[in-house]
């Protein structure tokens, strides 16, 4: 079936390093690809996202690259700031009725 | 628009107890999701209608929950009885084929503690 692996957080980074968040899918087809962010207390917003194979999603300084041969779509920054900590979830949709299967999540927090 | 609406934004309940939670998609917006999600498994889709028809259930745990869509600006997610184990936030999302199928606008959840 279709699934979604991310990195395990939390992780914790200095404000201006930059940012790696992997994340690996398992899909039958051809899936659309997405990272969504969680802030504290809120729910869930679209921060990015990718429908075909080498496409490129960019959003607020993040960029992620669909990769069919190593089905991965890292999602990186290249310099955080203390207001990007937050939860963020990668996740895939075989485009059948809107339906997002989520990874588990990875917790973001950027010290001044 | 205001968003996709929850209430109540948070339930502290007993075991045993019924418990109700509310959403309004975004106007316009023909599917509907509920998901929940808890520090252990993460963000779980419950269920989703499209067009106010349930489409999948199959992410519903037991028969104690059950979801209902009367129409197109209101649906229930309903626990009964609930259970400690249902302590989570419930999520709520809608979406349309016409602003990007699987662009999900989710409102701000419903943490329910249940004692």
């Amino acid at each position: 079936g279709n699934s979604v692996t991310q990195m395990e957080g939390p992780v914790t980074l200095s404000e201006e390093a930059f940012l790696t968040i992997n994340c690996t899918y398992t899909a039958t087809g051809y899936p659309s690809l997405f990272w969504y962010v969680q802030y504290p207390g809120e729910g869930l917003q679209l921060l990015l996202k990718a429908t075909k194979a080498d496409d490129k999603g960019s959003n607020k300084g993040f960029e992620a690259t669909y990769r069919k041969e190593t089905t991965s779509f890292h999602l990186e920054k290249g310099s955080v700031q203390v207001s990007d900590s937050a939860v963020y979830f990668c996740a895939l949709s075989n485009n059948q009725g809107g339906k997002l299967i989520f990874g588990q999540g990875t917790e973001l927090s950027v010290k001044p | 628009d205001a968003g996709v609406i929850q209430s109540p934004r948070h339930e502290v309940t007993e075991m045993g107890q019924e418990v109700t939670l509310r959403c309004k998609p975004i106007s316009g917006h023909d599917y509907l999701f509920w998901y929940r999600q808890t520090m252990m498994r993460g963000l779980e889709l419950l269920i989703y209608f499209n067009n106010n028809v349930p489409i999948d259930d199959s992410g519903m745990p037991e028969d104690r929950f059950s979801a209902k869509m009367p129409n197109a600006s209101f649906s229930t997610l309903k626990i009964q009885p609930s259970e400690p184990r249902d302590s989570a936030v419930y999520f709520c999302a809608s979406t349309d084929r016409l602003s990007g199928a699987n662009v999900l606008t989710f409102g701000a959840g419903s943490r329910l503690t249940v004692l």
